[in-house]
């Protein structure tokens, strides 16, 4: 069964810092990958998808790099803002069943001003 | 419009009401999908339809009853349930349920069964 997990549960840091969050599955059969970001108590937004054969991402100020062999993802931030403050959860799809996310736990993320 | 819109946004209710949620999404989507998520933890597969047919049941007990009556409509229908179901329940569509469409995810209903 696929398992996900993500480090650190939980990350602190000040306005302006770049920063990194990890994402390891345990099964490296997926079809892609994709990093969500949640506010409290509100759905889900997608922020990168990453396909199986793709290395890496980016869209604005985030990049996220993917290396299916070892089964990581990181998920970078650069220059970051109190309004990233959220939690950031990645989920991979597997082949055999791509309609179906495994989810990590996620990373809540507070960005300090 | 790349919205997907849930009410009510909260629900209290008995164990012995009945009510129902709903979903709505206008992008044309032809999948769509119902998550359940406790506090803290991810998010939870519970069903999901294509093209308007039952396409995943991932094994959720019948006290949660799933209907897409359209292709811009879903519904989940609730009957006796218990306290432990109280959880944020999220909807999503994507364009087929294919492997390479994102998701896209609603604001949830805030479910308090007591």
């Amino acid at each position: 069964k696929q398992e996900v997990t993500q480090i650190p549960a939980a990350l602190s840091v000040p306005e302006g810092e770049n920063l990194v969050l990890n994402c390891s599955f345990t099964d490296s059969a997926i079809y892609n990958l994709q990093w969500f970001r949640q506010d409290p108590g509100k759905g889900l937004t997608s922020l990168l998808l990453i396909q199986s054969s793709q290395r890496e991402q980016t869209s604005g100020r985030l990049n996220a790099s993917l290396d299916k062999s070892s089964g990581r993802s990181t998920l970078y931030i650069a220059a970051s803002q109190p309004g990233d403050s959220a939690t950031y959860l990645c989920a991979v799809q597997i082949l055999r069943n791509f309609n179906k996310f495994y989810f990590g736990s996620g990373t809540k993320l507070n960005v300090k001003p | 419009d790349t919205e997907v819109t849930q009410t009510p946004k909260h629900l209290v209710m008995g164990m012995t009401n009945k009510k129902s949620l709903k979903c709505e999404q206008h992008m044309g989507h032809r999948a769509m999908y119902w998550y359940k998520q406790k506090a803290k933890k991810p998010p939870e597969l519970m069903f999901v339809y294509s093209y308007e047919k039952l396409s995943i049941n991932e094994s959720v007990p019948s006290r949660f009853s799933p209907e897409c009556p359209n292709s811009s409509l879903l519904n989940l229908h609730l009957h006796a349930l218990q306290p432990e179901d109280s959880a944020l329940y999220l909807c999503a569509s994507s364009l087929s349920g294919g492997a390479a469409d994102t998701q896209y995810f609603g604001p949830g209903t805030r479910l308090t069964v007591l």
